[in-house]
Order: structure tokens, then C-alpha cells, then sequence
């Protein structure tokens, strides 16, 4: 069973852009969230956090944003960067254990 | 600050085949957890231990995969016999437990990884 779903395979953006990165999930008891960003052949590092409690979390140019009602949350990337390249991980979990994670959006940023 | 360490980062083996692979975590981590990734997909949790008990072993396919974390340090993750559906990349994960009392984000740290490949 797919607990996080990202249905976007992949995104291409160019440079400078905002960059939204979608993931849906449907267990209601998850109560924290997670984004990672992957470069190939390395580990996942990373990136955001977000907890049921809130809406919203910032860090620089990353944003989460986290809809409960709609089991929603995406990432938002302003402005993009050709850095920024790599493949993003949503996870979710509930108590701080068993993080379940989606299958993951490949970005593209343009020059 | 030492991360996680991983090996071997690559291994071929044919099926029916036995592979061990190693997992140390960062330093202070009492949880830790393996996951699989196959090609495309996102990582699937295996095995959580917490010190050197398992938290949550469901999706461990125990007919062929087993793990311990027996000083509740280092882990071994071993698949015997293989088979060619097991060639993924294995993760190793670790972080605080959220009874720790330290305030942290609640992000598990990754290593690189074991790619293996199954013949």
C-alpha cells in the first residue's frame, strides 16, 4: 500500500523560477513530514521539515506547505537554482517512526 | 561530525547467492533503520531497531532477509538466499528518538548506500 504518493515523475523549471513539488498522502495519523533531495549515487540528504501542527515552514528558499484537510503538502523553491537538480523525496511518519516516503520527483533547473 | 558509513558501496552477486551488508551509524543515533530502494521507487523501510531492538521489522521479507544491531551500535542487514527482485540499493539511516529529549528536526541522516545487483 502507497501511504505518500508523488505523482509528478518529474519537473522542468528554469533558472530563477519558482519550483512546486507536489506529495499526497492518505494515513490521517501521520503527524510529521519530511523532504529530501537526492543526487545520484549518494544518500537522500535533508532538506525540510514540517510538523502536523503547523501550515507552513520556511528555510531560505525552501518552503513546505502542509494542507491536512486535502492530506496535502508541497515544497516550494524560490528561486530556483541549476543546483537545485536532483531528485525530491516527500516522507511521512507519525510519533517520529516507521517514515513512509514517495516514490520521488525528478527537477530539472534550466539555465 | 562523522556520518553514516555504509559497505560495500557496490556489490554483483548471482541469485540463490548469500550478501551481508554493514551499517554504522552516527555517533549518539539510537535509532536505526535499513531501507530498500529499487530503481524508480522511493525507499521502503525494512527494519527499525531502537538501541538494539527492533522497533518495526513488517515489510522484512524474513524467509530471506535478516538484521541485527546486536551492542545496539553498528547493524548488519544479510539476504540468503537472493534473488533477482533484491537488486536495489540499501540504505541505512539513523537518528535521535524522539524521547531523547534533544530538540532536532526529526530527520533521519542516510548514507550512501549498498547498490546490489542480483544475477
Amino acid at each position: 500500500d502507497q501511504q505518500v504518493k508523488q505523482n509528478s515523475p518529474s519537473l522542468s523549471v528554469q533558472e530563477g523560477r519558482i519550483s512546486i513539488l507536489n506529495c499526497d498522502y492518505t494515513n490521517s495519523m501521520f503527524d510529521y513530514f519530511l523532504w529530501y533531495k537526492k543526487y545520484p549515487a549518494e544518500g537522500p540528504t535533508f532538506l525540510i521539515s514540517i510538523s502536523s501542527i503547523k501550515d507552513k515552514n520556511e528555510d531560505g528558499r525552501f518552503t513546505v506547505f502542509l494542507n491536512k484537510s486535502a492530506k496535502h503538502l508541497s515544497l516550494h523553491i524560490v528561486p530556483s537554482q541549476p543546483g537545485d537538480s536532483a531528485v525530491y523525496f516527500c516522507a511521512a511518519g507519525y510519533n517520529f517512526n516507521k517514515f513512509y516516503f514517495g516514490s520521488g520527483t525528478k527537477l530539472n533547473v534550466k539555465p | 561530525e562523522a556520518g553514516v558509513a555504509q559497505s560495500p558501496r557496490y556489490k554483483i552477486i548471482e541469485k540463490r547467492q548469500s550478501v551481508a551488508f554493514w551499517c554504522n551509524p552516527i555517533s549518539g543515533h539510537a535509532t536505526l533503520y535499513w531501507y530498500q530502494q529499487i530503481l524508480g521507487q522511493g525507499p521502503k523501510l525494512l527494519i527499525q531497531f531502537q538501541n538494539n531492538g527492533v522497533v518495526d521489522d513488517s515489510q522484512l521479507p524474513k524467509d530471506r532477509f535478516s538484521a541485527e544491531r546486536l551492542k545496539g551500535v553498528d547493524s548488519t542487514l544479510k539476504i540468503q538466499p537472493a534473488k533477482l527482485e533484491d537488486s536495489a540499493v540499501y540504505l541505512c539511516a539513523s537518528s535521535f528518538p524522539r524521547t531523547s529529549g534533544r530538540a532536532n528536526t526529526g530527520e533521519l541522516f542516510f548514507g550512501e548506500g549498498s547498490r546490489l545487483t542480483v544475477l
